[in-house]
C-alpha cells in the first residue's frame, strides 16, 4: 500500500523568504502522480502544483516549484518570495495510475502548517 | 472558488438526528468524492462515484449513506452518528474515466459536530 509522509507538522517563514516543505512517499508503482494542495484558513483546498512521475523535469508554477527525486521517493515543495497569503496547511498527495473504474484516488499526507510572518 | 460548493458549512447534530450534507459541482465533471478530515490525520477517502455509480466504499460505517442522483450532485446522509464522527467533511470532483485531466477540485467543507 502507498503511504505519504510529511515530517514537518508546522513551519514558519519570514515574508519574502524561501521555504521548503518536505514530502516522502512509498510505492512500488512506476506510473503515478504527485500533488501539493494548499488549504488556507477558509478551508477550501486548492491545487498548487502537480508532477507526473514519468517526467524528469521538475514542475514549476510561478513562485512554487518542486524537487522531485524519484529514486529517493521525495517530492518537496519550494515557495519563493513567501507572501502572507501563503499561510495555510499544505498537503502532499500521491495518486497511482487510475483503477479499472477510471477514478483517481489520492493518498494524502498529514499536512504541514505554514505560517508566513510579516 | 473551485467550482464545488457544499452546504451547510457548519452543522451541529445530536446522535439521534438525521441530517444530510450536499455537494454540487459546476465543472462538468463525472466523478465525485467524499472525504473525512480529522485533526492530525490524513484525509480519509470515504466514497467515490463515477458517472453516478458508486465505485469505492472504504469500509465506511452504514450510518453514513451517500447518494449521487446525477453527476453534478452528491449527498451524504447521516443518521445515529457518534461523537467521533465530528470532523470536516470535504467533497471533491474530477473529470473521471477516460479523461486526461485527473486532479480533484475540492469544496469548502462542512464542519460537523456530533453532540
Amino acid at each position: 500500500a502507498q503511504t505519504v509522509t510529511q515530517s514537518q507538522p508546522e513551519m514558519s517563514v519570514q515574508e519574502a523568504e524561501t521555504v521548503t516543505l518536505s514530502c516522502t512517499y512509498d510505492t512500488s508503482e512506476n506510473n503515478y502522480y504527485l500533488f501539493w494542495y494548499k488549504q488556507p484558513p477558509s478551508r477550501q483546498m486548492i491545487l498548487v502544483i502537480r508532477q507526473e512521475a514519468y517526467k524528469q523535469q521538475n514542475a514549476t508554477e510561478n513562485r512554487f516549484s518542486v524537487n522531485f527525486q524519484k529514486a529517493a521517493k521525495s517530492f518537496s515543495l519550494k515557495i519563493s518570495d513567501s507572501q502572507l497569503g501563503d499561510t495555510a496547511m499544505y498537503f502532499c498527495a500521491f495518486m497511482k495510475h487510475p483503477t479499472t473504474s477510471g477514478t483517481y484516488k489520492y493518498i494524502f499526507g498529514t499536512g504541514t502548517r505554514l505560517k508566513v510572518l510579516a | 472558488e473551485t467550482g464545488v460548493t457544499q452546504t451547510p458549512r457548519h452543522l451541529v447534530m445530536g446522535m439521534t438526528n438525521k441530517k444530510s450534507l450536499k455537494c454540487e459541482q459546476h465543472l462538468g465533471h463525472n466523478a465525485m468524492y467524499w472525504y473525512k478530515q480529522s485533526a492530525k490525520k490524513p484525509l480519509e477517502l470515504m466514497f467515490v462515484y463515477n458517472f453516478k455509480e458508486q465505485t469505492e466504499n472504504n469500509s465506511v460505517p452504514s450510518r453514513f449513506s451517500p447518494e449521487c442522483p446525477n453527476s453534478s450532485h452528491l449527498f451524504l446522509h447521516l443518521h445515529t452518528l457518534q461523537p467521533e464522527d465530528s470532523a470536516l467533511y470535504l467533497c471533491a470532483s474530477s473529470q473521471g474515466t477516460g479523461s486526461a485531466s485527473y486532479e480533484q477540485y475540492f469544496g469548502p467543507g462542512t464542519r460537523l459536530t456530533v453532540t
